[in-house]
């Protein structure tokens, strides 16, 4: 069974400072998707990874993709308020095929204080 | 472009009925799936369909059933409503994995 694995869960952060989020799952997969959702709302899609190495960026936001070591990481730079919300990774089980089935982790709610 | 409509946004079912949801996936996706998300269990993977047919089902009871239609419109059914079906049920919509999918903003689902 696919598992995923998310930290931390809570992070409380300044503004202006940096940090990782960090995604770890426990079968291979070379399909790993990124999602904010905010309070009451629905997921935002961020990022879609799909090889080994890959790596994106949007604003303050980076994410990337080690299918060596089963790892996806989030960073943030210079945290502003706006960034505050939980962070949802999700392992695409069916690698290879068209079709598709999401593992999501847990969720990581951060919070930026000003 | 419009997005992925879900309807109802929210309702409040009694124990023991049967709920009809209905997701409009974006135009052009053929790809449709459903997951639950609660505070205890978080976002679990219901079913995925395409082209009318499901090609992938989640761990959940028979009471939890779903179809898409031949202009990949989908409806999920929850039948014999139970208290821990209270959940919001997302659609999301695609055009096939590693593509972006799209989530719907979501049912609200009350079970009383």
């Amino acid at each position: 069974e696919l598992k995923v694995e998310q930290n931390p869960l809570f992070l409380s952060m300044q503004e202006g400072k940096n940090y990782t989020i960090y995604c770890n799952y426990s079968t291979t997969s070379d399909r790993l998707y990124w999602y904010r959702q905010d309070p009451g709302k629905s997921l935002e899609s961020l990022f879609v990874l799909l090889s080994n190495g890959a790596v994106k960026q949007e604003g303050r936001l980076m994410a990337s993709l080690d299918t060596k070591a089963r790892l996806s990481t989030l960073h943030i730079t210079a945290a502003v308020h706006d960034l505050s919300a939980t962070y949802f990774c999700a392992v695409d089980k069916n690698s290879g095929g068209s079709n598709y089935k999401l593992t999501f982790g847990k969720g990581t709610l951060l919070t930026v204080n000003p | 472009k419009a997005g992925v409509t879900q309807t109802p946004r929210y309702l409040i079912k009694t124990r023991g009925q049967q709920v009809t949801l209905s997701c409009s996936p974006i135009s052009g996706h053929r790809s449709v799936s459903w997951y639950q998300q609660t505070p205890g269990q978080g976002l679990q993977f219901l079913f995925e369909y395409f082209s009318e047919t499901q090609r992938n089902k989640g761990n959940f009871p028979g009471r939890f059933s779903g179809r898409q239609f031949s202009n990949s419109r989908s409806e999920m059914n929850v039948s014999t409503l139970e208290l821990g079906d209270s959940a919001l049920y997302l659609c999301a919509s695609g055009q096939g994995a590693g593509n972006t999918i799209y989530f719907g903003e979501g049912s609200w689902l009350t079970v009383v």
